[in-house]
């Protein structure tokens, strides 16, 4: 069994800074991560995934994530925020086995102000 | 190309009714996933369609079934609702390739409230 944990649940930062969303996960397994977005009243859009190979992987609207196997931990970082990054994003895994069954974390609200 | 279709966007129902949502993938795509979104629980997973089989379900009682058609359309129903299936219910859809994960491509859900 695997586990997310998105270690803050709402990260208030000023437009134009730097922002790190936090990721752990805990399983017996290989997985493989992601990180999803969530507008309001929308579904979810994909931002990035790490399937292998470099641990540094580089997603849409700037957003890049650092997969650390020793500390289990896959942070969302984006140098500088704009005010239409505010959403709630959710780090995901999946097993190897069961690519379409993802387990979500509890998601984290970004608030970009101005 | 048009993206996920899911209806109703919203709808009300009574504690012992029953509902249907319906979920319409991309082009294409073959594998339909549901999601149940709610504030407490978070984003859980009910279960996947493949070829209109159930390829992989998670832990949701039996209450909670699903199906999906040929032309890859799916449908999932709640039995005998509760108060607690209050929740936005999302699809996602994908090509269903076999191996390696694919992105998964959400609908905009559709959100039941029970009273």
């Amino acid at each position: 069994a695997q586990s997310v944990t998105q270690l803050d649940s709402q990260v208030p930062v000023f437009e134009e800074a730097p922002v790190e969303l936090r990721c752990n996960y805990s399983s017996s397994v290989s997985v493989y991560l992601f990180w999803y977005v969530q507008y309001p009243n929308q579904g979810l859009q994909l931002l990035l995934k790490y399937l292998s190979g470099s641990t540094l992987v580089k997603g849409i609207n700037g957003f890049e994530a650092e997969f650390n196997k020793s500390q289990t931990s896959f942070h969302l970082r984006k140098p500088s925020v704009h005010i239409s990054d505010t959403a709630e994003y959710f780090c995901a895994v999946s097993d190897l086995g069961s690519a379409r069954q993802l387990t979500f974390g509890s998601g984290t609200q970004l608030t970009v102000l101005p | 190309k048009a993206g996920v279709t899911q209806t109703p966007r919203y709808l009300i129902k009574t504690r012992g009714q029953q509902v249907t949502l319906s979920c319409s993938p991309i082009s294409g795509h073959r594998s339909v996933s549901w999601y149940q979104q709610t504030p407490g629980q978070g984003l859980q997973f009910l279960f996947e369609y493949f070829s209109e089989t159930q390829r992989n379900k998670g832990n949701f009682p039996g209450r909670f079934s699903g199906r999906q058609f040929s032309n890859s359309r799916s449908e999932m129903n709640v039995s005998t609702l509760e108060l607690g299936d209050s929740a936005l219910y999302l699809c996602a859809s994908s090509l269903g390739l076999a191996g390696g994960p694919e992105e998964l491509f959400f609908g905009e859900g559709s959100r039941l409230t029970v009273l």
